[in-house]
């Protein structure tokens, strides 16, 4: 059954260091999404992109935080200064149609401390 | 008022037993609704869409009411695999954004 991986399984950083965070989708999917949740509160949506572009984002996705899916099958979510409240487990997530219509297939998740 | 709001668990259980779980949200235009099932420090994974009209999958039953902008999932003669955090998540009038609640945590015991 196809499924969505995520790489690395757990990443340990510095503050102020910048860090990739890497996803492959399903293969036919579309449409693509980074959440976050951080240990023992909910998960938060930060971000979707659709067609090489964002869709839509939330407040917490501010001008640190970066997109790309840059070879046609990875979609990597990138930090470019981190701090400390950034420590959470990170879900990248795909669909096949936009989230309307379609289940979301969520990978196991990075995560990301931040010492 | 939170965008979506769930009961507060933890429900304990034991198996075999029904046990509901209720959630709101706040923004009369949201398109659709989703129950997700996340165990503990796994990713989430749908359980289930919730439809007007309502739907049932085994033993598990969603009900949605627009009106009181209102969810509810049932499960019957629960089992111990059961055992799970339930996550109702509604979906904006754009379908890009996915808004999470915070969960309800179910025990079923022996």
């Amino acid at each position: 059954e196809p499924e969505v991986t995520q790489t690395p399984s757990h990443q340990v950083t510095q503050m102020g260091q910048e860090v990739i965070l890497r996803c492959v989708p399903i293969s036919n999917h579309l449409y693509f999404y980074w959440y976050r949740q951080i240990l023992g509160q909910k998960v938060e949506f930060l971000v979707s992109f659709y067609n090489n572009e964002i869709s839509e984002k939330s407040e917490i996705f501010d001008d640190q935080f970066s997109v790309e899916r840059p070879d046609g099958s990875n979609f990597t979510l990138k930090i470019r200064s981190t701090k400390l409240e950034d420590s959470a487990m990170y879900f990248c997530a795909s669909s096949r149609q936009g989230a309307l219509n379609s289940e979301q297939f969520f990978g196991p998740g990075t995560r990301l401390t931040v010492l | 008022r939170k965008e979506v709001e769930q009961d507060p668990g933890p429900f304990n259980v034991p198996e075999g037993a029904t046990v509901a779980f209720n959630c709101t949200y706040s923004n009369s235009a949201s398109q659709s609704f989703f129950w997700y099932r996340q165990d503990c420090r796994k990713e989430p994974k749908l359980l289930m869409s919730v439809y007007s009209s309502g739907n049932e999958d085994g033993r598990f039953t969603a009900q949605l009411n627009r009106a009181s902008q209102y969810i509810s999932l049932l499960i019957r003669d629960s089992k111990l695999s059961d055992s799970a955090t339930y996550l109702c998540v509604v979906t904006d009038t754009g379908g890009f954004k996915t808004i999470f609640g915070a969960g309800t945590r179910l025990f079923v015991k022996a």
